[in-house]
């Protein structure tokens, strides 16, 4: 079973790129989560959604977008990439309250 | 404000013996915890949880155990193996009704185990 697949593993930005970091899920779940994971600490929640259409703002929403147009798919936009935003970032999702997490993507803005 | 948090970052075991990794939350109204596993360059993975109506719940080789009266929670996993090298995390779930918006992480305790 393939779970939750991020796209891609790793990724270099310059200042002010942007980017869109992909997330599919096959388990039919509602909800869905993108967190950010910075050295030596636990994971924050960026955006999260609770269906196809429907989005809203975790802890850290800042210098990011997202859209769920399907169940399946939660990108996550970054439009202009600042070094702030270097961090791991994992895609979940859930049926209740256990998250599945894809691999993650290490991001890098020099 | 109220948070997660692990009391040791880093827990060195033998091999064979039996880790206890510790949490501390302050939220009393939280009502669900987890206990996370995250080996090197993957995703966390679940482990056990328990619900705030239960003190103690097993799974195999681990145990989850939680003390609401001084808001502690701990894992322990029996006969430690290499393979449970990796950074476990606890979180709890700050409000009921679905889905994982209100879990709250904690930093992680990086367990490693020597041979």
């Amino acid at each position: 079973n393939a779970g939750v697949t991020q796209t891609p593993k790793f990724r270099i930005l310059k200042i002010g790129q942007s980017m869109t970091l992909q997330c599919t899920q096959d388990m039919n779940h509602n909800y869905m989560y993108w967190y950010r994971q910075d050295p030596g600490m636990g994971l924050k929640l960026i955006y999260y959604s609770v269906g196809a259409g429907i989005t809203d703002k975790g802890e850290v929403p800042n210098g990011y977008n997202v859209s769920r147009s399907t169940t399946e798919d939660f990108p996550l936009r970054l439009e202009l990439a600042a070094p702030s935003q270097t961090s791991v970032y994992f895609c979940a999702s859930s049926g209740e309250e256990k998250l599945f997490f894809g691999s993650g993507t290490q991001l890098s803005v020099l | 404000g109220e948070s997660v948090g692990l009391h040791l970052p880093t827990l060195s075991v033998q091999e064979g013996d039996n880790s206890i990794i510790n949490c501390a939350y302050s939220n009393s109204a939280s009502d669900y915890f987890i206990w996370y596993k995250q080996e090197s360059g993957k995703g966390p993975q679940f482990i056990i949880d328990i619900r705030s109506n239960m003190d103690k719940r097993q799974g195999q080789r681990v145990t989850v155990l939680l003390n609401k009266t001084v808001k502690h929670l701990s894992l322990q996993i029996a006969a430690t193996q290499p393979g449970d090298s990796a950074v476990y995390f606890c979180a709890e779930n700050r409000h009921s009704g679905g889905g994982a918006d209100g879990l709250t992480f904690g930093k992680g305790t990086h367990l490693i185990i020597q041979p």
